[in-house]
């Protein structure tokens, strides 16, 4: 497609469920990133991919959460036991490396 | 890692000019990016800045000074549709990932 591509667009969960979200970078993309943004705050890294790799996990905010990445294309984003505290926005961006990173629309997790 | 500072809310008239206001400290510095979101949308891409000094274009325009951890947005003849977050990012050395660091973002309401 012509831009990044996130799905679902938005989710309602219980606690302590499991999520899945979904980005779908824009093609011959090579670096890919997830963000979160709680209501009212800025974006909080939490995961960088070049290629199929990941070189920087460190905004990862616990064992719950864990990503994947094929094909250097399509990336993965997993929520284990989600947690009231998970609710927010979740973002994905892919970049072909420089200075533009270009966003997703966004993921809305509601964990209740 | 960055701390990124930037104010919660500004309100300006239609038309007028507004002035946001970024500084931060970096181990390593490597680009300041601007971005605009509108509520419940993506975050798009607005400018870049590597080195001092000012980058126009049309009625935005955004200054960097890197000896002093600072950065401004200015925008101009405000229209309501400028109404929007208004988020610094920066960029650093430290890894060469071109992962962004984000501030909480600005919020700016344009008032008829």
């Amino acid at each position: 497609g012509a831009g990044v591509s996130q799905s679902p667009s938005n989710k309602v969960t219980e606690k302590g469920k499991d999520v899945e979200l979904r980005c779908d970078p824009i093609s011959g993309h090579t670096a890919l990133y997830w963000y979160r943004q709680r209501l009212g705050q800025g974006l909080e890294f939490l995961i960088y991919f070049q290629g199929n790799s990941a070189p920087d996990k460190s905004g990862l905010p616990s064992d719950r959460f864990s990503a994947e990445r094929t094909g250097e294309s399509v990336s993965t984003l997993t929520i284990q036991r989600t947690q009231q505290e998970d609710s927010a926005v979740y973002l994905c961006a892919s970049s072909p490396g420089g200075n533009t990173i270009y966003f997703g629309e966004g993921s809305w997790l509601t964990v209740v | 890692g960055q701390n990124i500072d930037q104010p919660t809310e500004m309100t300006a008239t239609e038309g007028a000019i507004v002035q946001i206001n970024c500084t931060y400290q970096t181990s390593g510095f490597n680009g300041l990016f601007w971005y605009q979101q509108h509520a419940g949308e993506a975050p798009t891409f607005l400018s870049y800045n590597v080195l001092d000094g000012l980058e126009e274009k049309g009625r935005f325009s955004s200054f960097l000074s890197r000896s002093k951890g600072y950065s401004y947005l200015l925008l101009k003849e405000l229209q309501m549709k400028d109404s929007a977050s208004y988020l610094c990012a920066v960029r650093s050395t430290r890894s060469n990932d071109y992962k962004l660091s984000f501030g909480a973002g600005t919020t700016v309401t344009v008032r008829a």
